[in-house]
């Protein structure tokens, strides 16, 4: 049961444009949602969260929105760079546990082309 | 170093064979994690250290898999028996605190393949 979901498996954008990346999640306790970058041979690097009572969060180039009663959030990437080609990752966890299980989707492969 | 840091980076095993994957969490990070990303798959979830006590082992996959923790710092998963469907890229994580959002550090994962 994937609770935390992905459907884009690729995106390919050109350099400078918006990159949007989605996630859908199931669980409704989830309050607290992530979004990780990762290079190939690398392990996830944290890029950008948002908490459930917020709808918005934005930290230079990257924006995430969150729409609660659409259990969906999105990544976007504004300007698109070459850099960012990579998997980005959602997940999402329950902070009510009092620590971060996090539940992640299977990832979206992002290709921005200069 | 700076990081965390896993090994080995790469495993080949033997079905049947036990392995064990080590894991140095960044100093002082008090809470460390393991995942696993399976070919195709999101990264999944499979125990969590608090200092050396596991509160939750609920993710992992059998009994076949066991995890310690010494010295607040270093961790090993081992896999008795390995299966072929044990084959995945194992992930440690380690953050300052309990319960801090955001703020799990990754290494660069343990390649196991299982033939």
């Amino acid at each position: 049961d994937q609770q935390v979901k992905q459907n884009s498996p690729s995106l390919s954008v050109q350099e400078g444009r918006i990159s949007i990346l989605n996630c859908d999640y199931t669980n409704s306790m989830f309050d607290y949602f992530l979004w990780y970058k990762k290079y190939p041979a690398e392990g996830p690097t944290f890029l950008i969260s948002i908490s459930s009572i917020k709808d918005k969060n934005e930290d230079g180039r990257f924006t995430v929105f969150l729409n609660k009663s659409a259990k969906h959030l999105s990544l976007h990437i504004v300007p698109s760079q070459p850099g960012d080609s990579a998997v980005y990752f959602c997940a999402a966890s329950d902070l009510k546990t009092g620590f971060q299980k996090l539940v992640f989707g299977t990832g979206t492969r992002l290709l921005v082309s200069p | 170093g700076a990081g965390v840091s896993q090994s080995p980076s790469n495993k080949v095993t033997e079905k049947g064979k036990d392995v064990e994957l080590r894991c140095d969490p960044i100093s002082g990070h008090t809470a460390l994690y393991w995942y696993r990303q399976s070919l195709g798959q999101g990264l999944e979830f499979l125990i969590y250290f608090q200092g050396n006590s596991a509160p939750d082992k609920s993710g992992l996959p059998s009994d076949r898999f066991s995890a310690e923790r010494t010295g607040g710092s270093v961790s090993t998963l081992t896999i008795q028996r390995t299966q072929q469907e044990d084959s995945a890229v194992y992930l440690c994580a380690s953050s300052l605190k309990r319960g801090d959002p955001g703020t799990q550090y990754f290494g660069p994962g343990t390649r196991l393949l299982v033939l």
